[in-house]
């Protein structure tokens, strides 16, 4: 059973500050992991992909890769309260591209 | 990226019913995809629709209850058949195509609006 964890949450911070968001996986065959954003009542929007070992920044956005822990991070510099919302991590393994998501994790920033 | 779109976007349906589900997506894509998301849940997925394939199911998913149609590389459809309240859920389709992040590009999965079904 290929898993996806998310157990850390809600997740409330103060506006400017950093948001951690943590998601491990089973699988050591997994090769591509994604964090996706979800607003209340609307579909899954991709915010930053990453496969390679290390950290990726993209605007305020900064991916963590560990594959020896498997463990993969999301790190929101700025807060604002627009980013308030919940935050699915989703992790391909094999070369069928099916993704398998974690429960997300709810953030809210406080103005 | 790529620009999906679903209808209908929700519907309210009697059990014992079925629905049709269509997602519309503006470039050729091969690989499409489609969730269940129950509320206050995660994405779990139903079946991988290539065009000219049969649709590969995911455990706990049979044909008979979700048959899907690939006719061309922009359409598929999903269809709940004989509806039960447990089958009140959101469904998303979803594609594969070209995405960048940090400058770097690789095929990723964008998702369409979604469709509300609730069943009574």
């Amino acid at each position: 059973q290929k898993e996806v964890e998310q157990n850390s949450g809600p997740l409330s911070v103060p506006e400017g500050a950093i948001a951690s968001l943590n998601c491990t996986y089973s699988d050591r065959g997994s090769q591509s992991f994604f964090w996706y954003r979800q607003y209340s009542g609307k579909s899954p929007e991709l915010i930053m992909f990453i496969y390679s070992n290390g950290d990726k920044e993209d605007g305020r956005f900064t991916a963590q890769l560990n594959k020896a822990s498997q463990y993969v991070s999301l790190l929101i510099r700025d807060s604002q309260p627009s980013d308030s919302a919940t935050y699915l991590c989703a992790v391909v393994t094999g070369a069928n591209s099916k993704l398998t998501f974690g429960k997300g994790i709810t953030l809210s920033v406080r103005p | 990226s790529a620009v999906i779109s679903q209808k209908p976007s929700r519907d309210i349906c009697q059990r014992g019913t079925s629905l049709t589900i269509q997602c519309q997506v503006d470039s050729q894509v091969t690989m499409m995809f489609w969730y269940r998301q129950q509320p206050g849940q995660s994405l779990t997925l139903i079946a991988t629709a290539n065009q000219g394939s049969e649709a590969t199911y995911e455990s706990g998913f049979v044909i008979d209850k979700f048959p899907i149609s690939r006719p061309n590389l922009t359409f598929s459809t999903l269809t709940v058949s004989n509806m039960s309240p447990e089958d009140s859920s959101i469904y998303l389709c979803s594609v594969e195509a070209p995405g960048t992040s940090g400058g770097v590009s690789q095929e990723t999965q964008y998702f369409g609006p979604g469709t509300r079904l609730l069943v009574l």
